[in-house]
């Protein structure tokens, strides 16, 4: 049984260009989500997928977007990016989308510094 | 909106202590997640709860429900318990809210 597996863990970009980050769900695992941690602060809920479709969204503009595959693998894109977008971002995984009745299996994250 | 709150916020304690750290929150839930987040980033599921208490190891997690307050304890406290400790409660059914953490070190 494999973890979470994300990637880049970390990455530098400037104002204004994109970025893609990648997550490898836990085998079995149909459900990813997606969060944002500041420094110093906890994770604030992006999105979540579900069987390949978005299944909820947290306050977040329209630039944060992502992608489910058929092997439950996501990506998450993030455009024109801005200063507060530096953050660690992690990937969780579950065999559910209820977060009340399954276990989540985080990824180590991945840490955007944008100059 | 569920409001979670944490205390303390950061925690020194030696080696061999018995460590509690508190949880509390706005809104009535299913379960509520304790997780552990070593520097560096990672996160580590503790334990998910409903009601009652949960044991592994040296960590021991209670919750009341009725008081919307939970507790994460570790007994015999160990250099490499030292992390930051996160509760988190789910809003909306399919996302979580997590408190902002306790910052534990423990010295030997």
């Amino acid at each position: 049984e494999t973890g979470v597996t994300q990637s880049p863990t970390h990455l530098i970009k400037t104002r204004g260009q994109q970025v893609t980050l990648r997550c490898s769900s836990q085998s079995g695992h149909n459900t990813v989500s997606w969060y944002q941690q500041a420094l110093g602060q906890g994770p604030q809920f992006i999105f979540q997928y579900y069987r390949e479709e978005e299944n909820g969204r947290g306050n977040f503009p329209p630039r944060f977007s992502g992608l489910q595959f058929p092997n439950y693998s996501s990506e998450l894109n993030v455009n024109a990016l801005e200063l507060d977008d530096s953050a660690l971002y992690l990937c969780a995984s579950s065999d559910g989308y209820i977060s009340g009745a399954n276990v989540l299996t985080f990824g180590a994250g991945s840490r955007l510094t944008v100059l | 909106k569920n409001e979670v709150e944490q205390s303390p916020q950061n925690l020194t304690a030696q080696e061999g202590e018995f460590i509690t750290i508190n949880c509390s929150y706005s809104v009535g839930i299913s379960a509520l997640h304790w997780l552990q987040q070593h520097p560096g980033g990672g996160i580590v599921s503790l334990f998910m709860l409903s009601s009652g208490k949960k044991k592994h190891g040296r960590l021991i997690a209670t919750i009341n429900i009725q008081e919307k307050h939970s507790s994460l304890h570790i007994t015999a406290s160990h250099p490499r318990d030292s992390a930051v400790y996160i509760c988190a409660v789910p809003e909306y059914g399919n996302k979580l809210v997590f408190g902002a953490g306790t910052i534990l070190r423990v010295k030997s």
